[in-house]
């Protein structure tokens, strides 16, 4: 059973367009959730943390469900800059580690 | 503020031969360090974690392996490469606050023929 897990995609959408992603993670026990975005041949950037109350951050939303161990990005306004993989990731308990398991990330193309 | 290099940015290496890739990072002392690699259309995979200098813990077995001969030095290693080592390999540091977030280093691309 994977750690966590996305929907790989591809999304394709306009500019200007809404669009959601989704990933569940597997063990409830996980006490820090990121999303982190990838573009071609670049290394992981991180794009947002997402806390439990939900947060926002310019046109991105994430949003967390502990109880369903669920953990969403909403990008609104698309741009074309916004084409990239988008990465969730889940972090366990015990901060000395800072284990962090990847999904396989979501790819976003916005088209002009 | 914190920055992280990894050299060589790309390698093409046969198979059989060594390995060694560096990273450092500036910024701040004592970090957790972690090697990662991504294989072509495939999730990143933990392969080394580091809390301390001379303290190395290994996520998978297998050829490879890693030192921390300075605080702030991380190197991965191999003694013979196999055509299933090639791959993106990625070098992170972990924030020590909450939410203990890693930043990456921009990678070493390697090809093995």
């Amino acid at each position: 059973r994977k750690e966590v897990e996305q929907d790989p995609g591809p999304f394709n959408v306009p500019e200007g367009a809404t669009v959601a992603f989704n990933c569940t993670y597997s063990n409830s026990a996980s006490q820090s959730f990121f999303w982190y975005r990838q573009d071609c041949r670049k290394e992981p950037k991180l794009l947002m943390s997402v806390y439990s109350s939900g947060n926002e951050d310019g046109r991105f939303t994430a949003q967390l469900n502990r109880a369903s161990q669920y953990i969403s990005l909403l990008i609104r306004d698309s741009k074309l800059s916004d084409s990239a993989t988008y990465l969730c990731v889940v972090g366990e308990r015990g901060s000395t580690l800072g284990r962090l398991y990847f999904g396989r990330g979501t790819q976003l193309t916005v088209w002009p | 503020s914190q920055t992280i290099h990894q050299w060589p940015a790309t390698l093409v290496q046969p198979v059989g031969s060594p390995l060694s890739l560096e990273c450092t990072v500036e910024g701040t002392s004592n970090p957790n360090l972690y090697w990662y690699r991504q294989a072509a259309g495939r999730g990143l995979q933990l392969l080394f974690y580091s809390v301390g200098i001379g303290q190395i813990s290994s996520e998978v077995p297998q050829n490879l392996s890693a030192s921390r001969p300075q605080d702030r030095q991380f190197i991965l290693s191999s003694k013979k490469l196999l055509l299933s080592d090639s791959g993106f390999y990625l070098c992170a540091w972990m924030v020590t606050r909450v939410p203990y977030e890693q930043y990456f280093g921009p990678g070493t691309r390697l090809t093995v023929t």
